[in-house]
């Protein structure tokens, strides 16, 4: 079946990096993209990007551009999210999810971010 | 960027009873829309998509209509497992937006 499964847990101190890494198996990943998305502690969901695994190319939002990088491994079915600068109001669980037509569908797990000096 | 709207924020409602769940678009996303399911602790699960399509595996006691820039999810009786946060999403356009959830508690 579809999987999508994330790394684990990370505490990273104001102004560090994180890369966050998504193993898909299942289906073909270069047929589909992979979609990111963060949940701020109860808060909503609030979509973050998006990368086209078979290419690579990418769309981010806004809010993050210049501070996220996504890219792909296709010779491990790999997505990874790079976000640089990090702020305590950057605690949140992120998640990645194959994405086909804008329906994302499975989601990974989730990995939890925590921010804090 | 396109603004998701729910409504309401929270609902109170019993097992078997009929609930909807309506979202609405600040501008035209064609059938472009999406609802999932989150519950506590969990990855959120895409229960309709394209509108009114229901995602294998979903009980077909969900169901959405809608078109435009109004749309709803509908639950024809609830269930206790249907106890969680809705959220509907835009796949017209990047960004991706996504509403601000509707809680469905039990009365």
């Amino acid at each position: 079946q579809v999987q999508l499964v994330q790394s684990g847990a990370e505490v990273k101190k104001p102004g560090a990096s994180v890369k966050v890494s998504c193993k898909t198996s299942g289906y073909s990943f270069t047929n589909y993209g992979i979609s990111w998305v963060r949940q701020a502690p109860g808060q909503g969901l609030e979509w973050m990007g998006w990368i086209g695994a078979s290419i690579g190319n990418t769309n981010y939002t806004q809010k993050f551009q210049g501070r996220v990088t996504m890219t792909t491994d296709t010779s491990t079915n790999t997505a990874f999210m790079e976000l640089r600068s990090l702020r305590s109001d950057d605690t949140a669980i992120y998640y990645c999810a194959r994405d086909h037509n804008g329906r994302l569908d499975p989601w990974g797990q989730g990995t939890l971010v925590t921010v804090s000096s | 960027d396109i603004q998701m709207t729910q409504s309401p924020s929270s609902v109170s409602a019993s097992v078997g009873d009929r609930v909807t769940i309506t979202c609405r678009a600040s501008q035209g996303i064609s059938s472009w829309l999406a609802w999932y399911q989150q519950k506590p602790g969990k990855a959120p699960q895409v229960l309709i998509y394209a509108t009114s399509k229901l995602q294998s595996g979903v009980p077909s006691r969900f169901s959405g209509s809608g078109s435009g820039t109004d749309f709803t999810l509908t639950i024809s009786s609830l269930q206790p497992e249907d106890f969680a946060t809705y959220y509907c999403q835009q796949a017209y356009s990047f960004p991706i937006t996504f509403g601000q959830g509707t809680r469905l508690e039990i009365k």
